[in-house]
């Protein structure tokens, strides 16, 4: 069974607009990770937000974390065209001694121009 | 450096054969897993290996799956007697440190495979 599941399943907006995209997952974790992938092919690393952090950035993008309601958001600011992609959240669980990394079910991003 | 590396990238087989796909994942890396993913789907994890620990082979779907990893590096996943159910882009990724998911994970290409 799926640890993450993102929200919406797709979204299409406006080039220069914000994109958000949520994650919530069932286990405790130890950490959060954000991936992007283009074209149905390998998938790129975004970010790595720690079950200790509520918060952090990287260039336009927004990762927060809430450990009390097992979910995270992902913000995109000022999309552009090639923000076009499918996003996906990544946990492990805590309570495992050789942690598998389970995947959400990914949010399909459209950028208009 | 080199990354991750599938290999085929394109796989078109009859039903009822066997296939086997290959990763090298990136050198010194300890820990290496396999994922499917089926047109427009998540991630479906299939099996973790780590150095030399006893694999998690979990999210093996059948018993027609297997997976190898031969000295610590390069992996084989292995499907016996193909079904049309198996068509995917299988995605292998490796990470440099033990699980806990504290290291990114680094992905290949992934191999489509397209049973007729």
């Amino acid at each position: 069974s799926q640890q993450g599941e993102e929200d919406p399943q797709a979204l299409s907006i406006q080039e220069g607009e914000n994109a958000t995209m949520n994650c919530s997952y069932k286990t405790s974790i130890n950490n959060l990770q954000w991936y992007r992938q283009n074209s149905g092919r390998g998938l790129v690393h975004l970010i790595l937000i720690r079950s200790n952090e509520r918060e952090k950035h990287s260039g336009r993008l927004r990762v927060t974390l809430d450990t009390s309601k097992k979910s995270s958001s992902l913000l995109i600011t000022a999309s552009r065209a090639a923000d076009t992609a499918s996003y996906f959240c990544a946990t492990d669980a805590s309570d495992s001694s050789a942690s598998k990394i389970i995947f959400g079910s990914g949010t399909r991003l459209s950028i208009r121009p | 450096g080199a990354g991750v590396s599938q290999s085929p990238s394109n796989k078109v087989t009859e039903k009822g054969k066997d296939v086997e796909l290959r990763c090298d994942p990136i050198s010194g890396h300890t820990a290496l897993y396999w994922y499917r993913q089926s047109l427009g789907q998540g991630l479906e994890f299939l099996i973790y290996f780590q150095g030399n620990s006893a694999p998690d082979k979990s999210g093996l779907p059948s018993d027609r799956f297997s997976a190898e990893r031969t000295g610590g590096s390069v992996s084989t996943l292995t499907i016996q007697r193909t079904q049309q159910e198996d068509s995917a882009v299988y995605l292998c990724a490796s990470s440099p440190t033990p699980g806990w998911g504290n290291s990114p994970l680094h992905f290949g290409n992934g191999t489509r495979l397209t049973v007729t």
